[in-house]
């Protein structure tokens, strides 16, 4: 059993350029989450996709901010038009639907820098 | 909304010592999980350790064990007989309940982290 997988896990890109992350979650979890941390800080929510359905998003998700999951299996996000406030280590988390622990399992991580 | 606070930026702690990790939280909800994570400078989140609100037993698992106080609101992380390879930073978080009606959907909220330095 694989754990979660990101990609790329590292990216830097001029400012403007549209950027997308991908998250391959842990098979058959039907759960995901994609959260956002800066330096120094614990990760901040983006939002939650239940299956293929988007059912949360944080107010952090500007509309420069886009996030998919087709077939409910891996997600894509999407940054349009980046600023230098988008550098940020981005993750992303699945869980199985499970009635008491619900842990989340997080991926390695794209670390995003924006020139 | 949900909050967690862990008051220690840093600790140290000499090899093969105990240590523990503050951790305060806040909320309404009756109904909550709190977790706790290591973060290792490569940057990947590990789960070390859960605790429902509704458990009566501290959880435990091996070198970890989490002191549960619900009336205190406290959920501090217990590392017995550290190791090289614990040095990491250390993140508490709650997870808000599944409601019924979908306002709520199970997402963490993360405290600051404690940065652990574990000395031979």
């Amino acid at each position: 059993d694989t754990g979660v997988s990101q990609d790329p896990r590292h990216k830097i890109t001029k400012r403007g350029q549209n950027v997308t992350f991908r998250c391959d979650p842990i098979s058959e979890h039907n759960r995901l989450y994609w959260y956002r941390q800066t330096l120094g800080q614990g990760p901040e929510f983006l939002t939650y996709f239940q299956n293929e359905a988007q059912l949360e998003k944080s107010r952090l998700l500007s509309d420069r901010f886009s996030a998919e999951r087709p077939k409910g299996s891996f997600s894509t996000l999407e940054i349009q038009r980046t600023e230098q406030g988008d550098s940020a280590m981005y993750l992303c988390a699945s869980s199985p639907r499970a009635f008491r622990q619900d842990t989340q399992y997080f991926g390695p991580g794209t670390r995003l820098t924006v020139l | 909304a949900q909050k967690i606070t862990q008051t220690q930026p840093g600790m140290f702690v000499q090899e093969k010592e105990a240590v523990t990790l503050d951790c305060t939280y806040d909320t309404s909800d009756q109904s909550y999980g709190l977790f706790w994570y290591k973060q290792p400078s490569s940057g990947e989140m590990i789960f070390l350790i859960y605790q429902g609100s509704y458990d009566e037993q501290n959880a435990t698992e091996g070198r970890y064990s989490l002191n549960f106080q619900k009336a205190r609101k406290s959920a501090n992380l217990v590392i017995s007989a550290s190791q090289l390879g614990d040095s990491a930073m250390y993140f508490c978080a709650m997870r808000e309940p599944f409601a019924a009606g979908g306002t709520s959907y199970g997402k963490l909220t993360f405290g600051q982290g404690t940065i652990l330095t574990v000395h031979p």
